[in-house]
């Protein structure tokens, strides 16, 4: 079955960067592009963008430019969103997602930032 | 941007009874191929989206025939027949019609 186990939680200082990791399993892993979503009790969900896990293209939600960096190693299955120039805003759940239609999801990443 | 507005339901809402969430789009979901661009996600606690329903009415695979999207346009409901206590959770709406994506802020469901 159709799997994407992500990286477990991180705490972060303002000013750093963190690299989070999708690792699909049971599928093809260019058969899906690979979107993300942060979810945060104040904003709900908002798309980030997603990455084209064939090509290696990529959108960005507007809102997301410089701050989220998506890339994909084929050899091993797994996508990847690096946060740069981290602040308590991004302070989040970060998921990712398989699919145009968004059917497959990974449990989450918590992300904390604080100093 | 694509702007999602759910309604609230009137919690908590007795078990064995249908409900019904309501979602508007800012803009038409409608996209050239003919489709409506329109998913709805069951999120229960402490667990990720669940995909329901996509291009308006279709049900993702393993889904109860209790949950029935419809509507065109910009208008859409989510109906959820002879509810049940594994339905407790928060409801998304999320436009897939245009870049980028967005999502309705989500509509909570109680059970009695």
């Amino acid at each position: 079955q159709v799997q994407l186990q992500q990286s477990g939680a991180e705490l972060a200082k303002p000013g750093s960067s963190v690299k989070i990791s999708c690792k699909a399993s049971g599928y093809t892993f260019t058969s899906y592009d690979i979107s993300w979503i942060k979810q945060t009790t104040g904003q709900g969900l908002e798309y980030i963008g997603y990455i084209n896990t064939g090509s290696g293209g990529t959108y960005y939600n507007e809102k997301f430019k410089g701050k989220a960096t998506l890339t994909v190693d084929k050899s091993s299955s797994t996508a990847f969103m690096q946060l740069s120039s981290l602040t308590p805003e991004d302070t989040a759940v970060y998921y990712c997602a398989g699919g145009r239609r968004f059917a497959y999801w990974g449990q989450g990443t918590l992300v904390t930032v604080s100093s | 941007d694509i702007v999602m507005t759910q309604g609230a339901l009137p919690n908590p809402v007795p078990s064995g009874e249908s409900a019904s969430i309501t979602c508007r789009s800012s803009k038409s979901l409608v996209y050239k191929d003919g489709k409506t661009y329109l998913n709805w996600f069951l999120q229960r606690p402490g667990q990720s989206p669940q995909l329901l329903t996509y291009w308006t009415s279709t049900r993702a695979s393993g889904v109860s025939e209790r949950f029935s999207g419809s509507g065109s346009g910009t208008y859409f409901t989510l109906k959820i027949s002879r509810v049940r206590a594994e339905d407790a959770g928060v409801y998304y709406c999320q436009q897939v019609r245009e870049y980028p994506y967005t999502f309705g802020a989500g509509t909570k469901l109680e059970l009695k």
